[in-house]
């Protein structure tokens, strides 16, 4: 079975400064999906950025990208120029080909002013 | 607004009894999931429908079923409830279901059972 563990439970940074959350997952598969979501006091679940496991390339969007260790089975998000509406949990997911996913237990970010 | 509905928003109800939470996924998506989210579990992938099929099975309990319908929408049955069941019931949508699709999530479903 797949498994998914983010190491740091909690985590700060100041605004405008850059944080990194890790992600570390374990499978056999060649071939899958990586996420991450991120779930705001809202509990609203919102996708922040994949990456699909055959692309070397490490997805960007905006102030969020990763990276991404395939040989390694890391992928870690990278937030720069943190803001105060990224306080959120942040959630590192796995997606195998036979579209089942599975959950880090969760990374919880707070931006201070 | 993700464009993904979920009803009930609360649902309290004792251990034993039997629930439904309903789930309307977003104009066009095909594609269900729902996911639980509990204090002890984390989150966890339950099962997924696409267009009326069963696609994809997670860590559903047998005392769960789940069903989508010919308009799309799914539902989720949660029966002889017990205590650990209490957790907010996630349901999300996409276009075809296919491999790392973006998913809308719609608010959730807060069950406690007591």
């Amino acid at each position: 079975a797949q498994t998914v563990t983010q190491s740091q439970p909690e985590m700060s940074v100041q605004e405008a400064e850059t944080v990194t959350l890790s992600c570390t997952y374990d499978t056999s598969e060649s071939n899958y999906y990586l996420f991450w979501y991120k779930q705001p006091p809202s509990r609203q679940m919102i996708l922040v950025i994949r990456q699909e496991a055959y692309k070397q390339q490490n997805a960007t969007e905006n102030r969020f990208s990763v990276n991404f260790q395939k040989a390694a089975k890391s992928f870690s998000l990278k937030i720069s120029d943190s803001q105060l509406g990224d306080t959120a949990m942040y959630f590192c997911a796995f997606m195998n080909p036979g579209n089942q996913f599975y959950f880090g237990t969760g990374t919880s970010l707070t931006v201070i002013p | 607004d993700s464009g993904v509905t979920q009803t009930p928003k609360h649902l309290i109800t004792a251990t034993g009894q039997r629930v439904t939470l309903r789930c309307s996924p977003r104009s066009g998506d095909l594609s269900v999931y729902w996911y639980q989210q509990s204090l002890d579990q984390g989150l966890q992938f339950l099962i997924q429908y696409y267009n009326g099929e069963e696609r994809a099975k997670g860590n559903i309990l047998e005392r769960f079923s789940a069903q989508q319908f010919p308009d799309l929408h799914s539902e989720l049955n949660l029966s002889s409830l017990e205590l650990g069941d209490s957790a907010l019931y996630f349901c999300a949508s996409s276009v075809s279901g296919g491999g790392g699709e973006k998913l809308f999530f719609g608010s959730g479903t807060q069950l406690s059972v007591l």
